[in-house]
């Protein structure tokens, strides 16, 4: 039980566009929902948190503008990354949580997005 | 300074082997400790999670906290080359659903046969 898919698992684009992530939680509710970034050889960096229905909070220095977050069911959440430049090339990870979690946080497999 | 520290090595180790994996960190607030095994491009795996200080035991993993020190450590005993990962500390000062985790900067573990 207790499993967070994520799609893509891997996206190349051109430096300008914008790319959604999605985050989806298979078999539970997840209430939490929680995005990480991670470069090569580092660790796990969180940008936002969200809650179901409600705005995301996000880590100070990360732009709000650039990285959109919509938590808007209790089975997906998806992140925008609009403008893409290629600093933005990284690897994103989400991860869940909810009432039946045990208290604990399901990370997604991460989706590696390479910017040109 | 980081709020954890961890070595991020690599640890190269035989088959068999006992590892030793370390954090220490500086916020006396936190009081949720987990240890996460991530492999190549993968999200991470939680191995072990403890409240508070003391040791747990699962298997061939043993995670220990010493809160007064701000250490905590993940010990795996007859280290097989399917623990070969990258192992990351993470904490958390409010409950782990709904709190902020604050991770190491990975120890990246190599198993040889």
């Amino acid at each position: 039980g207790a499993v967070v898919s994520q799609h893509p698992s891997r996206v190349i684009c051109k430096s300008g566009t914008s790319v959604k992530i999605e985050c989806r939680s298979l078999d539970f509710q997840a209430t939490t929902m929680f995005w990480y970034r991670q470069f090569p050889k580092q660790s796990l960096m969180l940008m936002a948190t969200s809650n179901e229905g409600s705005k995301a909070t996000y880590e100070q220095g990360v732009e709000k503008d650039k990285f959109l977050i919509n938590h808007a069911s209790l089975t997906l959440s998806t992140l925008t990354v609009t403008s893409a430049h290629p600093e933005d090339s990284s690897f994103y990870i989400c991860s869940a949580s909810g009432r039946l979690t045990t208290d604990t946080q399901y990370f997604g497999p991460g989706t590696r997005l390479t910017v040109l | 300074q980081k709020e954890v520290e961890q070595d991020p090595g690599p640890l190269s180790v035989p088959e068999g082997a006992i590892v030793s994996l370390n954090c220490t960190y500086s916020n006396s607030a936190f009081q949720y400790f987990m240890w996460y095994r991530q492999y190549s491009r993968k999200g991470p795996e939680l191995l072990m999670y403890t409240y508070s200080s003391g040791n747990k035991e699962d298997g061939r993993f043993t995670a220990q906290v010493d809160k007064s020190s701000k250490y905590i450590s993940l010990f795996i005993r007859d280290s097989q080359p399917s623990d070969s990962a990258t192992y990351l500390c993470a904490m958390s000062a409010s409950g782990t659903s709904y709190g902020k985790l604050t991770f190491g900067q990975g120890t990246i573990l190599t198993v040889h046969p």
